[in-house]
């Protein structure tokens, strides 16, 4: 189909190791989201991009998270040296753009267990 | 700040009778509302959405959700409930005086629906 598509779809790696997070959105979604969702937990947000604007990074819980997108294509979410407090799904939405009334459309989210 | 609540972690109802999953909200602002499913191992769906206008909001399978501006609520309703139903459940808010990009979501209900 044409929804969010995220890979990989699980990943485990090792403390300290660097891991690189997938997104591909919707055709034609200029507003792409990154959230957080912790074992039974509800979503944190981490970043947001709207077309070629600055994106909005308020959500980053540290400076070893960074994402890229280019233009308004595919968006990589990069977590250098890995902590096991970095485990949880790692969810990517996009919208068509930040009108008011825009849902957002989830991936199926990329799970990350740090050993 | 802007924020939503959902009280109940878990609601339990056997099929065939109405459900209700709760949700209040602060805001300054005008409130924008979302509800979101979730089924497991998967990203979240969208249900329905309160923008403006009609309290009563009808959405995906069914579902529908009563917008209480003095009660600060916007809980999700379906008359019947199906087993099908049981999944996790999120309310959400979109931030609509100080930052557009984000969405507030609640911590999630657990919906059980027993045949």
């Amino acid at each position: 189909g044409a929804g969010v598509s995220q890979s990989p779809s699980n990943k485990v790696t090792e403390k300290g190791k660097d891991v690189e997070l997938r997104c591909d959105p919707i055709s034609g979604h200029t507003a792409l989201y990154w959230y957080r969702q912790r074992l039974g937990q509800g979503l944190e947000f981490l970043i947001y991009f709207q077309g070629n604007s600055a994106p909005d990074k308020s959500g980053l819980p540290s400076d070893r998270f960074s994402a890229e997108r280019t233009g308004e294509s595919v968006s990589t979410l990069t977590i250098q040296r890995t902590q096991q407090e970095d485990s949880a799904v790692y969810l990517c939405a996009s919208s068509l753009d930040t009108g008011r009334n825009q849902p957002q459309h989830f991936g199926d989210g990329t799970r990350l267990s740090i050993l | 700040a802007q924020s939503v609540a959902q009280p109940e972690d878990q609601v339990n109802v056997a099929e065939g009778n109405p459900l209700t999953v709760k949700c209040t909200y602060s805001v300054s602002g005008n409130p924008y509302l979302f509800w979101y499913v979730q089924y497991p191992n998967r990203g979240l769906q969208f249900l329905l959405k309160y923008i403006t206008g009609d309290n009563l909001v009808k959405g995906s399978y069914g579902f529908e959700a009563e917008f209480n501006k003095s009660q600060t609520s916007f809980h999700l309703k379906k008359p019947s409930a199906l087993v099908s139903d049981s999944a996790l459940y999120f309310c959400a808010v979109r931030d609509s005086l100080y930052n557009f990009n984000k969405f507030y979501f609640g911590s999630g209900t657990k919906l059980n629906v027993k045949p």
